[in-house]
This record gives structure tokens, sequence and C-alpha cells, in this order.
């Protein structure tokens, strides 16, 4: 299975910050990778497919980059609404794989 | 607006069954896969497995084969995850979730069911 590592597992921020955080793959994965946001009780969205492509409706602050086994999600300014896990899953070979999730919390 | 609706929450002994619901629309049915993805309390997401209900093909998780059945009843647009040998290791929110049939891209699991509750204690 691909192992996919997320870092770092948590990260403290302030309104307006720029985040930025990682998900490594444990072999290549070419862009076959999602993000995604999960608010405490809720259903997770699907904010990046492809690595970088930003899915509809998702705002603009959000963008992710990457290939091969290295890539980032950055959240240009962060909001109130944007406290949240983030989670990565591959979707290059069976089990499609997320990642352990980072936590974004407010400072 | 696009829905993935789901049955509703079970509470199931050690050793038993479980069957859970996807209820989506048509075209759902037709152009993607039906992921089942699931999170126990406090932990990350877990893929399972999908199926693809235009031809009833499925994928599996190695951890789950053997105890993973995913169906489809394309005459009322529901597809269903069957699991066998209940632990409490297996309480969890299961959801199905969606992402479009493609070949050179992955477009991610755009629309998500509701989630279902399963709670497996003696």
């Amino acid at each position: 299975d691909i192992k996919m590592t997320q870092s770092p597992s948590s990260v403290s921020a302030s309104v307006g910050d720029r985040v930025t955080f990682t998900c490594r793959a444990s072999q290549d994965i070419s862009s076959w990778l999602a993000w995604y946001q999960q608010k405490p009780g809720t259903v997770p969205k699907l904010l990046i497919y492809g690595a970088s492509n930003l899915q509809r409706g998702v705002p603009s602050r959000f963008s992710g980059s990457g290939s091969g086994t290295d890539f980032t999600l950055t959240i240009s300014s962060l909001q109130p609404e944007d406290f949240a896990t983030y989670y990565c899953q591959q979707a290059n070979s069976f089990p499609f794989t997320f990642g352990g999730g980072t936590k974004v919390e407010i400072k | 607006q696009v829905q993935l609706v789901q049955s509703g929450a079970e509470v199931k002994k050690p050793g038993a069954s479980v069957k859970v619901s996807c209820k989506a629309s048509a075209d759902t049915f037709i152009g993607y896969y039906i992921h089942w993805v699931r999170q126990a309390p406090g932990q990350g997401l877990e893929w399972m497995g999908r199926i693809y209900p235009n031809s009833g093909g499925t994928n599996y998780a190695q951890k789950f084969q053997g105890r993973v059945t995913m169906t489809r009843d394309t005459s009322i647009n529901i597809a269903y995850m069957d699991l066998s040998s209940l632990t409490s290791d297996d309480t969890a929110v299961y959801y199905c979730a969606r992402s479009l049939v493609a070949v050179r891209n992955y477009y991610g699991l755009d629309v998500w069911g509701q989630g279902t509750t399963v709670s497996v204690s003696s």
C-alpha cells in the first residue's frame, strides 16, 4: 500500500496567516492526489483534485501543488472558517489511501 | 442538487454483519464510481473500496477483502456496502462518496453522503 504522510499533524495559526502543510507519498503517485477539509461533526469537503486543481466553489485562497511524492496545500490568508482538519488522498493505486491529517487550530 | 443519501444508524453485536445503503441520482450511477470511506471515532479517514454502478465492478482494500461486499441496484439507484464479522474495531461512521469516471486524472470525492454510524458492542 502507498503510505501518505502528512506534516505537521497540527498547526496553530492566526486569522490572516499564510499556512502551508505537506503530504508525502511513499512512492511516485504522479498527480493523482486530492485534498479534503473536514470540520468536526461534518462530512469531508473536496478542495483540490489532480494535485493542483481547485474544486468548483472553493475559495481561491486555497491552492495545491506538487507531483511525484511531495505535495503541498497552501491557504494564502487563513479565515475563521478554515480551522479544520485537512486530509490528502492518493488515487494512483489501490487502496486509495488517506494521510493522517493536519489539524489547523486557532493560535 | 446532487445528493447521496445514506441509511440510518446501526447497532450490531460482534460477529454480526451490517449493510449500509447509499441512494444516488441516476446520472451518478452512470458516470461515477461510488466509494466507501470510514472514520472511527476521533480518527482519520480510511478508504474501503469502490464500485462502478454501471457495471458492478468493484475494487476493495486488501484489509477488507473477504469481509466487505459492495453491490448496487440500478433499478432504484442504490449502492450497498455489506461488512461481515464485525468487531469493536469496526465502530465508525461509514460514508459513501462519488468520483468521476476518468482515465487521465483523479477528480476526487466531490459529493459525500451524510454518513452512517455503525456501533459494534456486546
